[in-house]
């Protein structure tokens, strides 16, 4: 099956303590992207790539930490820098700035939880 | 902020009514899209309209855009208990290669 996937689905995080979110895409696609989304919000940029061993910072990027070192595969880390983290995490992929087609395609979440 | 805003924020209609939520931004555009989030779930794209299109249609969804107000509205006909969701607007803005999602409307189908 083709699509996106993170992992795990719930995370429970002691206060201090970085932690890392996975993402993982066979889709073949170039860009892929991160974004926090609080309790009846939309969504945030946290951090683009749209190119391996490429990345950039979106809005709230402080606190935030990511890779790019496959295609397939972009994780994110929650630092202890980050001072309000409980949020859900949702992590997207598209085929990139040159296909015109600009759909996202969106992994089913992380909801991380601060104890 | 480049971020859109959705308008209502909340709608409520019975089954079989006609659905209607908007969206402004604040810059130029490549395209919007619209998007679908069930409760606790990923998004999933509905529809994508081009700049230099006015109106699209993909089943019971009709999207249109007006550039020169920098608007768009999607509109759910024949509406359905199951198109019980939040959408969200996403707008691919022309420099750079972000897409910046609206703070969304949260619709109830009641059947």
């Amino acid at each position: 099956d083709g699509g996106i996937t993170q992992s795990p689905k719930y995370l429970f995080r002691k206060e201090g303590q970085n932690v890392t979110l996975s993402c993982e895409q066979n889709l073949n696609h170039d860009a892929m992207y991160w974004y926090r989304q609080d309790p009846g919000q939309g969504l945030r940029l946290i951090y683009y790539s749209q190119i391996v061993n490429d990345f950039q910072k979106g809005d709230i990027a402080e606190g935030y930490s990511v890779s790019r070192e496959k295609k397939e595969s972009f994780p994110l880390t929650v630092t202890s820098a980050q001072k309000n983290p409980t949020a859900f995490y949702l992590c997207a992929s598209a085929p990139g700035w040159t296909s015109g087609r600009g759909e996202q395609f969106f992994g089913p979440g992380t909801r991380l939880t601060v104890l | 902020s480049q971020q859109g805003e959705e308008d209502p924020q909340a709608l409520s209609i019975q089954e079989g009514e006609n659905a209607t939520m908007n969206c402004s931004y604040k810059t130029s555009i490549n395209n919007l899209q619209w998007y679908r989030q069930n409760s606790g779930r990923g998004l999933v794209h509905l529809i994508l309209i081009r700049s230099n299109e006015r109106e699209k249609h993909s089943g019971r969804l009709r999207v249109t855009l007006d550039t020169s107000k920098k608007s768009s509205s999607l509109l759910i006909t024949a509406s359905r208990a199951a198109d019980t969701a939040s959408y969200f607007c996403a707008t691919d803005v022309r420099t750079g290669n972000q897409f910046y999602f609206g703070t969304g409307t949260s619709l109830t189908v009641i059947p």
